[in-house]
């Protein structure tokens, strides 16, 4: 059964930092492309991050290009979203979520979600 | 941008009546559109993609149509299980969600 476990949310100031980490299982994790998502109180659904297999192709939203980085452990079944320099806006819940296997285009559904953890930027 | 627009933003059914959710591009996508529902507490999930293909262990009550800039996601026989929030997705060159649709039981 394919999980993935988000972890490392939590309340934190404006300009803070925080590091969100993904454990994922049931399947094999190095052959899938993966992604972060977001969701802010009474709001949709926002892609923010994807990681292709080999981390060699990485793309962020504009919101937050330059203060999120996101990355993985291949040997560590694990997907990680180190977010600086927080604002008000960046408050949401953050999702996980399971991209194209590889050799496949990276403009694919996401077929896999987390639960989610929830991340509060206040003073 | 190709921005994507969910119609109704809240829908009102009576058990086993069917549901009725719109989105539309705001250019063509193709077929490159996904449904998700999500449910609060809980994992969001896939149920549709390439506009009408079922994701695995989705019931055959909910389906998918449409194409280049018009879909829609049908949910006949509505249980109250399926009082969720469905999104549209696309994906023909980036991620974007529309603003989600509201299922709830009349």
């Amino acid at each position: 059964e394919v999980q993935l476990v988000e972890s490392g949310g939590g309340l934190v100031q404006p300009g803070g930092s925080l590091r969100l980490s993904c454990a994922a299982s049931g399947f094999s994790f190095s052959t899938y492309s993966m992604n972060w998502v977001r969701q802010a109180p009474g709001k949709g659904l926002e892609w923010i991050s994807f990681i292709s297999t080999n981390s060699r192709t990485i793309y962020y939203a504009d919101s937050v290009e330059g203060r999120f980085t996101i990355s993985r452990d291949n040997a560590k079944n694990s997907l990680l979203l180190q977010m600086d320099y927080l604002r008000d806006e960046d408050t949401a819940v953050y999702y996980c979520t399971r991209g194209p296997p590889i050799y496949t285009v990276a403009w694919y559904f996401f077929d896999f979600w987390g639960q989610g953890s929830p991340v509060t930027v206040s003073s | 941008d190709i921005v994507m627009t969910q119609s109704p933003a809240t829908l009102s059914v009576s058990p086993g009546e069917t549901a009725t959710l719109s989105c539309r591009a705001s250019q063509s996508i193709s077929t490159k559109l996904a449904w998700y529902q999500l449910k609060p507490g809980q994992a969001p999930r896939l149920l549709i993609h390439d506009a009408s293909t079922r994701a695995t262990g989705i019931p055959s009550r909910f389906s998918g149509s449409g194409s280049g800039t018009d879909f829609t996601l049908t949910i006949s026989s509505l249980q109250s299980e399926d009082v969720a929030f469905y999104y549209c997705q696309r994906y023909d060159k980036w991620w974007t969600f529309a603003q989600g649709t509201k299922v709830e039981i009349k």
